[in-house]
């Protein structure tokens, strides 16, 4: 079975300044897809990014890059001139791309922005 | 809009009262889910539908039904909830499991037993 790791609980980071979270993912698979998604308090699940595993280049998205290591299964996020607005429970997800799969989810990394 | 709608957003209920929390989408979805948020463990999936009439279990589905009757609607019931099924609820959608992984997801559903 496909798992998800994040082993940071919760990380801090100065506005303005770069943060990043990590995930590692346990797979046999060779084509699938990674996200992250964003939970801000009001609950609400917002995908931040997404990348596809035969794609070679990291997927960025504004001030949001990633840096995906297929080899090593890891998937970190990197937030760029972090903003108070960035504060949320960030989860990495994997879904594989064939079959009935559901996104398997990382246990989350809450992520406080000191202003 | 595009969008998922789950009602309700809060609910309190008592151990044993029968419920239903309702999940719509408006995008002609094929694909729509159910997870349970818990402290530390992340969201882990309930059921799942591939289409009309096509349900299976995710992985933590004691004491949940679902149905599918019709493509937008993929209501969740709690026949005899338990104080256990206290949780956060979200019901996600996405067009299909090839085509677009992108899951678009409702905004939640608190739920309480007591």
């Amino acid at each position: 079975a496909q798992t998800v790791t994040q082993s940071q609980p919760e990380m801090s980071v100065q506005e303005a300044e770069t943060v990043t979270l990590s995930c590692t993912y346990d797979t046999s698979e060779s084509d699938y897809y990674l996200f992250w998604y964003k939970q801000p308090p009001s609950r609400q699940m917002i995908l931040v990014i997404r990348q596809e595993a035969y794609k070679q280049q990291n997927a960025t998205e504004n001030r949001f890059s990633v840096n995906f290591q297929k080899a090593a299964k890891s998937f970190s996020l990197k937030i760029s001139d972090s903003q108070l607005g960035d504060a949320a429970m960030y989860f990495c997800a994997y879904r594989r791309r064939s079959g009935n799969t559901p996104l398997v989810f990382g246990k989350g990394t809450r992520l406080s922005v000191i202003a | 809009e595009a969008q998922v709608t789950q009602n309700p957003r809060y609910l309190i209920t008592v151990t044993g009262k029968k419920l239903t929390v309702t999940c719509s989408q408006n995008m002609n979805h094929e694909y729509m889910s159910w997870y349970r948020q818990d402290p530390g463990l992340g969201l882990r999936q309930i059921y799942y539908s591939m289409n009309v009439e096509v349900t299976d279990k995710g992985d933590v589905p004691e004491g949940y039904k679902v149905s599918r009757k019709e493509k937008r609607n993929f209501p969740l019931i709690l026949e005899s909830p338990s104080p256990n099924q206290t949780s956060l609820y979200f019901c996600a959608s996405s067009l299909s499991r090839t085509l677009n992984t992108e899951a678009f997801f409702g905004q939640g559903t608190r739920l309480t037993v007591v």
